[in-house]
């Protein structure tokens, strides 16, 4: 059973042009979360998304941010018009459907994007 | 808010030494609380977790118990290893929510 897949694993861009993060999270799993990391700190929450819903995105800057889950294809995090200090490890993670509790959440191996 | 603190490293072991990280949390409610660990290079994997008081989480040789009382989850191991060299974090998920909350990471060197 493959793991979550991330692409690209490393991501350079400019200042101002739009970084495109792709998420594939394990089979069967309907839920997909996203996480920032800046250099020397811990992951911060951006996303909780299950398929062709947002649920959560209180971790989410106001602008230049999005993220989408449709119902075919992976998880995206779009990155408009990007600066410097955008310049992160960026991790996915995806759980499956359970009737309550707290789900277990399984990471991928993250997308390293660097903004010149 | 929900916040987990952890203590700050590097921590430098010899192998076979005894190793005790620790965690403490605020949060309201009853919340879930995980040890991860990330390898160089890598994304996180779940070492262990623990749903309620009193639980002892606990995958090779790593354990943790959840104390209410001292709002607490120390990650420990009797014996630790080179390969055991990581950053490890400590992590709390809030009672009804979904997301994880972080700590800021210990990174463990062991030498040999």
């Amino acid at each position: 059973n493959a793991g979550v897949m991330q692409n690209p694993r490393h991501l350079v861009r400019r200042r101002g042009q739009e970084a495109r993060l792709r998420c594939s999270p394990m089979k069967g799993h309907s839920h997909v979360y996203w996480y920032r990391q800046l250099p020397e700190e811990g992951l911060k929450f951006m996303v909780y998304l299950q398929k062709e819903n947002i649920i959560d995105e209180s971790g989410m800057p106001k602008e230049r941010f999005s993220a989408e889950f449709p119902k075919e294809g992976p998880s995206i995090l779009r990155i408009q018009q990007v600066v410097r200090g955008d310049s992160a490890a960026y991790f996915c993670a995806s759980s499956p459907r359970l009737a309550g509790g707290t789900d277990t959440q399984y990471f991928g191996p993250g997308t390293r994007l660097t903004v010149l | 808010g929900d916040s987990v603190t952890q203590m700050e490293g590097p921590v430098t072991l010899s192998e076979e030494a005894f190793l005790t990280i620790n965690c403490t949390y605020t949060a309201t409610g009853y919340p879930s609380l995980f040890w991860y660990v990330q390898y160089p290079g890598e994304g996180l994997q779940l070492l262990l977790k623990a749903t309620k008081a009193d639980d002892k989480g606990s995958n090779k040789g790593f354990e943790a118990t959840y104390r209410k009382e001292t709002t607490s989850f120390h990650l420990e191991k009797g014996s630790v290893q080179v390969s055991d060299s990581a950053v490890y974090f400590c992590a709390l998920s809030p009672s009804g929510f979904q997301k994880l909350v972080f700590g800021t990471g210990t990174r463990l060197l062991v030498s040999p």
